[in-house]
């Protein structure tokens, strides 16, 4: 199972931030946050990810709570082609191999008009 | 290559005939996944492989599937006597480690008719 929980859509104006949240009550100390998206039939793509900080790239923010049991992901300006699915998912630890299984939720189906 | 590459991108085959998907990974990418996606689902982890290590098989939904990955680069998926349930598009990621996140292929449409 999931252990984030998303809301199922959304709407944002375009030229708006679009404020993405989610929970992750349960994350380890140790576990990353990611964040990735996918636009109608094209694979994910890969968006953004933090463990405390708050993170900022080309695409997008990522603001983590300090307690870390949520986050909301940012795209400053939103356009139509960031019309997708976003999912948040919270990175099983997998030790000292540095990858791991992403286990993908329902996401959040971001609408902009 | 400069991506993950998948072959074929698109299959149709005969129910109870086996099928073989292959995927190309990102050179030096030393983690490969595969996911699959039902029509208008979420994604599904099916196996991981990392290096040497044995894979994590733990996603794979019966014995008909399997799956290899020869020499630490290309992988193959393949599916024994299919099923009209196994109709999904398969996708294939590759990742160099965990700060880069997974890179997609476009995925394999298998149709079981």
């Amino acid at each position: 199972d999931a252990k984030t929980t998303q809301p199922p859509s959304m709407d944002c104006a375009e030229g708006r931030a679009a404020n993405l949240p989610c929970n992750h009550s349960t994350i380890s100390g140790n576990e990353y946050v990611y964040w990735y998206r996918q636009i109608h039939s094209q694979g994910p793509q890969y968006i953004i990810h933090g463990l405390k900080n708050n993170e900022t790239n080309e695409m997008a923010s990522l603001i983590i709570t300090e307690d870390r049991k949520s986050s909301t992901l940012i795209l400053p300006h939103a356009t139509l082609r960031d019309t997708a699915v976003y999912y948040c998912i919270v990175r099983v630890d997998e030790g000292s191999s540095n990858t791991g299984k992403l286990i993908f939720g329902q996401g959040t189906t971001l609408q902009v008009k | 290559g400069a991506g993950v590459s998948q072959s074929p991108s698109n299959k149709v085959t005969e129910k109870g005939k086996d099928v073989e998907l292959r995927c190309d990974p990102i050179s030096g990418h030393t983690a490969l996944y595969w996911y699959r996606q039902s029509l208008g689902q979420g994604l599904e982890f099916l196996i991981y492989f990392q290096g040497n290590s044995a894979p994590d098989k733990s996603g794979l939904p019966s014995d008909r599937f399997s799956a290899e990955r020869t020499g630490g680069s290309v992988s193959t998926l393949t599916i024994q006597r299919t099923q009209q349930e196994d109709s999904a598009v398969y996708l294939c990621a590759s990742e160099r480690g965990q700060e880069h996140g997974y890179t997609f292929g476009s995925g394999t449409r298998l149709t079981v008719v």
